[in-house]
């Protein structure tokens, strides 16, 4: 258990509907990020948080996906209108202070979209 | 861009045969190269950090290393335990405050008993 956790672990959807997942992340850390992981492939970054402020967003995250992190805790990462090439292991995770590269991932929330 | 490629794609080991897994990256700066686990249906589980070349890190059965173009992590005596997918992952110096990380698609190791 590394200290950060998501929720839903599965969520199934049908095409069309939206989907919100959250993450809760070691409670010192300052950074949180999203990424996404389909089958056979490693993550791919989606989006950064600094505390509150999200700072960068990777060209992947199309305008139906948005991402809070509301008072610098939790962060949430909504997909309106989910597409079935939405399917797809949405991770977590967070790190520490300055200098201190590695980042701890959660256990993810698959989602699959019908 | 920063890019990640791993080899082999899969790899499977008798329990006691040693081998090395791969990592080739292309990067504006290293700040530093990891090295994560993941089991079936899991996150990654962090595995080592190296941040420069000649550097090395050692745990358990594996042992990674670094030169400026590549990175590879050592099986010892593999256990069927090990068996897991191993992602490599580099961070730039050019992301500022940014620590992301850039993955490749991973090695599939498979320990028989």
């Amino acid at each position: 258990d590394t200290g950060v956790s998501q929720d839903p672990r599965h969520k199934i959807t049908k095409r069309g509907q939206n989907v919100t997942f959250r993450c809760d992340p070691i409670s010192e850390h300052n950074r949180l990020y999203w990424y996404r992981q389909t089958l056979g492939q490693g993550p791919e970054f989606l989006t950064y948080f600094q505390n509150e402020a999200q700072l960068e967003k990777s060209r992947l995250l199309s305008d139906r996906f948005s991402a809070e992190r509301p008072k610098g805790s939790f962060s949430t990462l909504e997909i309106q209108r989910t597409e079935q090439g939405d399917s797809a292991m949405y991770l977590c995770a967070s790190g520490g202070g300055q200098g201190t590269g590695e980042l701890f991932f959660g256990e993810g929330s698959r989602l699959t979209v019908l | 861009e920063d890019q990640v490629t791993q080899s082999p794609e899969a790899l499977r080991l008798q329990e006691g045969e040693s081998s090395s897994l791969n990592c080739s990256y292309t990067v504006s700066g290293l700040r530093g190269l990891f090295w994560y686990r993941q089991d079936p249906g899991k996150g990654p589980e962090f595995l080592f950090t190296l941040y420069s070349a000649g550097e090395e890190k050692e745990k358990e059965r594996l042992k990674a290393t670094l030169t400026k173009k590549e990175s590879f992590l050592h099986i010892t005596a593999p256990k069927p335990e090990d068996s897991a997918t191993y992602l490599c992952a580099v961070q730039a110096r050019s992301g500022g405050s940014n620590y992301k990380l850039t993955f490749g698609k991973g090695t599939l190791l498979t320990v028989n008993p």
